[in-house]
């Protein structure tokens, strides 16, 4: 079956301590992608890929870090998460041409 | 700056009604316009997609239409049931750096409830 896989699907930690999010697509797309969703805020780009070793800032991209070191994965990383990073977050992928995005379920994290 | 807005923001209607809901976006140089679904606190679900060079597209009892030119699309869905009770949101590739497919623009998403 065509999909992201996002892990974990839901998190708590403390502030400052490094996490990663992993994301990984079997659909050997080009384009990846991680959005947060907020309330009243809806969803924003962090940071998006287009190909292997090529990242580029989204909309909002500060506390965040990605690679893009195979094409199958894209982890999000913070490196020190403070509690404004409390949010839903999801993975999407896309290939060239006419595909539309790939959503993953989504990762919910709580920085306490 | 691409920027995309939905109307209306909450609708609530009788098991049964057809209803359409709208999506307008700044720049028309788009590449296609997706529209999902998302029930609430879980991810996205794609309901239909809409190349640039289409006029709608239709899955089911959806049907999206798209005018590049004035920028706009529509989402109707005839028989409206319970279960179509989630939030739709619209969205539209930005060209960012000469760069397609980079980035992804949504609207704030239209939360629909039917009644039963």
């Amino acid at each position: 079956e065509a999909q992201v896989t996002q892990n974990p699907r839901y998190l708590i930690t403390v502030t400052g301590k490094k996490l990663t999010v992993t994301c990984s697509q079997n659909m050997n797309h080009e384009y990846m992608s991680w959005y947060r969703q907020d309330p009243g805020l809806g969803l924003r780009q962090i940071y998006y890929s287009m190909n292997v070793e090529v990242t580029d800032k989204g909309d909002v991209p500060e506390g965040y870090k990605v690679s893009r070191k195979e094409k199958r994965n894209f982890p999000l990383i913070l490196e020190s998460p403070s509690p404004n990073q409390t949010s839903l977050y999801f993975c999407a992928s896309t290939g060239r041409g006419t595909e539309g995005y790939t959503f993953g379920s989504g990762t919910r994290l709580t920085v306490v | 700056k691409q920027e995309v807005t939905q109307i209306p923001a909450a609708l609530s209607v009788p098991e049964g009604e057809n209803l359409v809901l709208n999506c307008s976006f700044t720049d028309s140089a788009i590449y296609n316009l997706q529209w999902f679904r998302q029930d609430p606190g879980k991810g996205l679900t794609s309901l239909l997609l809409i190349q640039s060079s289409q006029r709608e597209q239709t899955s089911g009892r959806l049907n999206a239409s798209l005018d590049k030119s004035s920028g706009r699309s529509t989402l109707y869905i005839a028989a409206s049931q319970p279960g179509d009770s989630a939030t739709y949101l619209c969205a539209v590739p930005s060209n960012a750096g000469g760069t397609s497919y980079g980035k992804l623009t949504f609207g704030q998403g239209t939360i629909l409830t039917v009644h039963p």
